[in-house]
């Protein structure tokens, strides 16, 4: 069976200080991974994807990068965080369905 | 109804009612797919539309398409207070891409 593992659970960061979000899918082979914020009470709008190792498209612009580095995980950073980068993160993994599977998520509060 | 301009949607109801929440999308798309995400979690799918079907039933849901209002309807009968969660609804013109609607937050008072 598939799982995925988002770390860390929960953040307090100061604005401008730099981010590092991580997820990892595993019992999955070369599956298409997504970042999503969600802002409290809010949707989900996703953030970027990414069909094989070592490439990412972004999907909106919030001053966020995301990176590839192995075919079981994906990052997700910024040098500066912003207020309004608080919120919930989540990444998923889907293969060539449309159905996504999501982690338990990031929870991001910056101050 | 839900889409993304609109703000969370609420509905609250007693265990055992059935309820109906609705969605309208903008662009095209090959499917409709109904999520729900409890409190603090990730969302999980509950059932995938396909744009060629009208209906789909798995188990207590109900899940309606029509592609020429752009609508689509999800139903839950019998309602239980483990269905309390928010519901949104997501469309695809691609494999990779999900659009989620605004989501309606259904409160199942036991």
């Amino acid at each position: 069976a598939q799982t995925i593992h988002q770390w860390p659970v929960a953040e307090i960061k100061a604005v401008g200080s730099p981010l590092s979000l991580g997820c990892t899918i595993k019992g999955k082979s070369s599956p298409n991974l997504y970042w999503y914020w969600q802002a409290t009470g809010g949707t989900l709008q996703q953030l970027f994807y990414s069909i094989t190792v070592g490439q990412v498209e972004s999907v909106v612009q919030l001053n966020l990068s995301a990176s590839r580095p192995k075919d079981d995980q994906f990052i997700l950073s910024t040098e500066k965080l912003l207020l309004s980068h608080s919120g919930f993160y989540l990444c998923a993994w889907g293969d060539w369905g449309y159905e996504q599977y999501f982690g338990p998520g990031t929870r991001l509060t910056v101050l | 109804s839900q889409w993304g301009e609109e703000n969370l949607q609420a509905l609250s109801i007693q265990e055992g009612e059935d309820v109906t929440m609705n969605c309208s999308y903008k662009t095209y798309t090959t499917v409709v797919q109904w999520y729900r995400q409890k409190s603090g979690k990730g969302p999980a799918q509950l059932i995938l539309i396909r744009s060629n079907e009208r209906e789909k039933r798995s188990g207590r849901l109900r899940a309606t398409l029509d592609t020429s209002s752009q609508s689509s309807s999800l139903s839950i009968t019998g309602t239980l207070a483990t269905d309390t969660a928010v519901y949104f609804c997501a469309t695809s013109s691609g494999s990779w891409q999900l659009i989620f609607g605004s989501g309606t937050q259904l409160t199942v008072m036991p």
